[in-house]
């Protein structure tokens, strides 16, 4: 299966500003990206899709002026969560996925803690 | 909209038993896939077996294996032979044809299995 990244692997930040997360497909031309969210003992939820090249489509909820996602190449996907607040803390999973591709692969995520 | 639901919250099964995890989902799809992926302590979510809707044999990996009950919309996982690097959270997950937009999974609410030795 495909190999993801995600840097950092856990971030600590202060209220109010913005922090960037990476999800990189290390061996995989990944068409589609995934970004979750989890709440501990949760499931994850999803935010957004995001196809390389094109805007990415927010699940109802999701503000997209807030968690600003980029896709600008088939290996690399970016969350960025802006003016962050300590209700932001959680547990971020990125997946990949190619066109027809029956399966997605997940990264490690990244653990967010905003004071 | 597809809906995915894993009654048992909690499990438990003692090391080498066999152990049954439930998945039941709701679509309207003729055509979909559907997993099982395990959530360890580390958190990484790992792949640990697949199944297409139009095949009607189970799919095994190794330990492994799934009860596919197309006309129930059942998806059971058994794990044989427990071994305590089992102890995970497990969740089972929905997608319609990959050939649809999205390739999106609609995932279960998980079930925390843990093996005792």
């Amino acid at each position: 299966g495909a190999v993801v990244s995600q840097h950092p692997s856990r971030v600590i930040c202060k209220s109010g500003t913005s922090v960037k997360i990476e999800c990189r497909s290390l061996d995989f031309q990944a068409t589609t990206m995934f970004w979750y969210r989890q709440f501990p003992k949760k499931s994850l939820m999803l935010m957004a899709t995001s196809n390389e090249g094109s805007k990415a489509t927010y699940e109802q909820g999701v503000e997209k002026d807030k968690f600003l996602i980029n896709h600008a190449s088939l290996t690399l996907s970016t969350l960025t969560v802006t003016s962050a607040h300590p209700e932001d803390s959680s547990f971020y999973i990125c997946s990949v996925s190619g066109t027809g591709y029956e399966t997605q692969y997940f990264g490690p995520g990244t653990r967010l803690l905003v004071l | 909209a597809q809906t995915v639901t894993q009654s048992q919250p909690e499990m438990s099964v003692q090391e080498a038993e066999t152990v049954t995890l439930s998945c039941t989902y709701d679509t309207s799809e003729s055509n979909y896939y559907l997993f099982w992926y395990k959530q360890p302590p580390s958190r990484q979510m790992i792949l640990v077996i697949r199944q297409e809707a139009y095949k009607q044999q189970n799919a095994t990996e190794n330990r492994f294996s799934v009860n596919f009950q197309k006309a129930a919309k059942s998806f059971s996982l058994k794990i044989s032979d427990s071994q305590l690097g089992d102890t995970a959270m497990y969740f089972c997950a929905f997608m319609k044809s990959p050939w649809n937009t999205g390739n999106q999974f609609y995932f279960g609410t998980g079930t925390s299995l843990t093996v005792i030795p």
